[in-house]
């Protein structure tokens, strides 16, 4: 057990819809990371947040947003959804100012959309 | 083009075997980072290698950072079942900023045969 929290783990929905995925991280860690998982791309990186403010941005879409709030928890709004957003979608936490750039995964949200 | 490159893309061997998987790059890392998955999991972080010529032991499990912090490999010896699992690495490309997008490769999918 990572310590990181993802709800929900699953979540079907149609086309056209809007979602929100919720990610706690671990306790003490101040950055969260959303990335999203396909069979085709991989692992791949959609934003960051520290301490409540945006730090990167990744191969994030526009249709997408996130937000992290005072107590840490991020959320991350998929909105008119489209059947290439099936996916698993991962957030990962960090420990402040540590150089290895090590992170923590949760156990992950699988979307589909129909 | 993928930053860090994994190969093989899968592998498939039986138990007892030894096998070594790499992870190359045309760019130098502050620090490497093995990551291994399993189906419907989070990646959960197996090891950081910061050091050029670094080796690092888990059990069987062997980990080595390239001279020139442009590439790793994972060895793994008597593999087990167990150690089924998609292996991932990453890293974030040194940059001397504040640059902290961890870049993943495609992975390496193994599976040990009993």
């Amino acid at each position: 057990d990572s310590g990181v929290t993802q709800t929900p783990k699953h979540l079907i929905t149609a086309t056209g819809q809007r979602v929100t995925l919720r990610c706690s991280p671990r306790s003490g860690d101040l950055s969260v990371y959303w990335y999203q998982q396909s069979l085709d791309q991989g692992l791949q990186f959609l934003i960051q947040y520290y301490n409540g403010e945006e730090r990167a941005k990744g191969n994030i879409l526009e249709r997408f947003s996130a937000q992290q709030f005072p107590d840490l928890h991020s959320e991350l709004n998929l909105s008119s959804l489209e059947l290439g957003d099936s996916a698993l979608y991962f957030c990962a936490s960090s420990a402040p100012g540590q150089g290895k750039y090590e992170q923590f995964f949760g156990p992950g949200t699988r979307l589909t959309v129909l | 083009t993928q930053l860090l490159e994994q190969s093989p893309q899968f592998l498939s061997i039986q138990e007892g075997e030894n096998l070594t998987v790499y992870c190359n790059s045309s760019s130098v890392f502050s620090s490497l980072q093995w990551y291994r998955q399993e189906p419907g999991e989070g990646p959960v972080l197996l090891v950081t290698v910061v050091t050029g010529g670094e080796v690092k032991k888990l059990k069987r499990l062997t980990f080595q950072f390239g001279d020139a912090r442009k590439d790793s490999s994972l060895h793994i010896t008597a593999a087990q079942p167990g150690d089924t699992g998609l292996y991932l690495c990453a890293g974030v490309p040194y940059s001397g900023g504040s640059n902290y997008k961890l870049t993943f490769g495609k992975g390496t999918l193994l599976t040990v045969n009993p």
